[in-house]
């Protein structure tokens, strides 16, 4: 049974860095056949993908958030990590972890999301 | 982009209908989520039509054109939740959602 788990601080200041880390269990990165992805979704507001990571670190990104993101993974232990530099009270949101479904065109398990709020 | 009702009202044991509509609808498949508040959100609908393992068959989906639909058919309480489609931008790349649409149970 495939399990995601983000983990990190809630509260961050503006203009700092948002870090998140994502923990597989059920399932082994190392083995190469999904992409992992971050999901965010702000109160109220609808879904954006933000990017997604392979096991030797090959990258895609949102356009729109591509110039403060970057994406990481840790295959030795089984995780896979979010930075978001120079963050808003518009990155306020629940940022969901993901894998993306063979083919990587949809999504098929989710953690259950971590609120991150921007605030002084 | 991928245009959703912003909510939907039913009763229960009624159907519920959500659509989706986008212009690369027709090229790309579609995929339905349900997203209840401090759960991890849950696949309902692949490509288009098919049915995740462990999901009730009251929830089907199909397409037309530019627009698919999510149905629920006998809607039960346990099904009220926000419901998002997804699909891929104009090159096929990246992955975009709908609005979301709140399903809201009487």
């Amino acid at each position: 049974h495939v399990q995601l788990q983000e983990s990190g601080p809630g509260l961050v200041q503006p203009l700092q860095t948002l870090s998140l880390t994502c923990t597989v269990s059920g399932d082994s990165i190392s083995s190469g056949l999904y992409y992992w992805s971050w999901i965010r979704q702000p109160a109220g507001g609808g879904l954006e993908w933000i990017g997604r990571v392979y096991r030797n670190g090959n990258t895609n990104y949102n356009p729109s958030l591509k110039s403060r993101v970057s994406l990481s993974v840790e295959s030795s232990d089984n995780r896979f990590s979010l930075r978001l530099d120079s963050v808003t009270a518009a990155d306020t949101a629940v940022y969901f972890c993901v894998r993306d479904s063979p083919g990587a065109t949809s999504f098929d398990y989710w953690g259950q999301g971590i609120l991150v709020t921007v605030s002084s | 982009d991928l245009t959703q009702p912003p909510s939907v009202s039913v009763s229960p044991g009624q159907t519920a209908v959500i659509t989706c509509s986008g212009d690369a609808l027709p090229q790309r498949f579609a995929y339905w989520y349900q997203l209840k508040t401090g759960q991890a959100p849950v696949p309902v609908i692949y490509k288009d039509t098919e049915r995740p393992s462990g999901i009730p068959d009251r929830f089907s989906g199909s397409t037309s054109g530019t627009t698919v639909t999510l149905t629920i058919s006998g809607v039960q309480a346990e099904d009220e939740a926000d419901y998002f489609c997804q699909s891929a931008d104009t090159t096929g790349t990246y992955p975009i959602f709908g609005g979301g649409t709140k399903l809201t149970v009487l």
